[in-house]
């Protein structure tokens, strides 16, 4: 119940390309869904975050599509370029208090991708 | 805005002391923290959340009595390692809670604190 799935593991991209995370969940009391990015050494930044009052937000070159129905989510990257090299990690939690574990992340296992020009 | 600092950002101790690392939430308040233990090339693992004004609570397999959480302030909290061995060696991470204001409920990460016990 608590799981959030990412794939794939790693990612290769081109430069200029697309690069596409997927991530699917199982709590339906799940109600926050952030998108972080980690470089070696360094703490996890967030990116873009959605709540599922809508389907798809747009910052930038970063764009998350939420499909509530399937309990997907998933992070589209355009005009990918090198320095988009990093570990990327979805998340999911409860934005509200209800008892133990509210605001609490559960993350995906990660995805590396490189950028290769 | 929504920086979160921690310090140090690396610590080399010797086996058995302890050590201490901070956690600040500088434009914000924070009543919750997390703190996250990182290996290399996995995902964080929750430790524990740290309520500020009240005892932290511990996910399964950690010990509360070996990682000593004080949440102290509304922009502080501290993980203290106590009698540190090898296997403690880790990296560290913070989060804060944003109390309120136009990104309530987001969580901000610090930049980490890597621990290497000799």
């Amino acid at each position: 119940q608590q799981q959030v799935k990412q794939s794939p593991q790693s990612l290769i991209v081109q430069k200029g390309g697309i690069s596409i995370i997927n991530c699917a969940y199982e709590n339906t009391a799940f109600d926050y869904f952030p998108w972080y990015q980690q470089f070696p050494g360094k703490g996890p930044a967030l990116l873009i975050a959605i709540r599922p009052d809508v389907s798809e937000k747009k910052e930038g070159r970063f764009t998350i599509s939420f499909n509530k129905s399937a309990k997907q989510f998933s992070l589209h990257i355009m005009d990918s370029q090198p320095g988009d090299s990093a570990t990327y990690f979805c998340a999911a939690s409860r934005s509200t208090y209800s008892g133990a574990g509210s605001y609490q992340l559960t993350f995906g296992k990660g995805t590396k991708l490189s950028v290769i020009p | 805005g929504a920086v979160v600092s921690q310090h140090p950002s690396w610590v080399i101790c010797k086996s058995g002391t302890s050590v201490k690392i901070e956690c600040r939430s500088l434009d914000f308040q924070a009543t919750t923290m997390f703190w996250y233990r990182q290996f290399p090339k996995q995902s964080l693992m929750l430790m524990a959340t740290s309520n500020e004004g009240s005892k932290a609570t511990y996910e399964q397999g950690v010990e509360k009595d070996k990682f000593l959480i004080n949440h102290a302030s509304l922009t502080l909290s501290t993980l203290t390692v106590t009698s540190a061995h090898p296997e403690d060696s880790s990296f560290y991470i913070c989060s804060a809670r944003v109390l309120a204001g136009g990104r309530v409920n987001e969580q901000f990460f610090g930049p980490g604190t890597r621990l290497t016990v000799l």
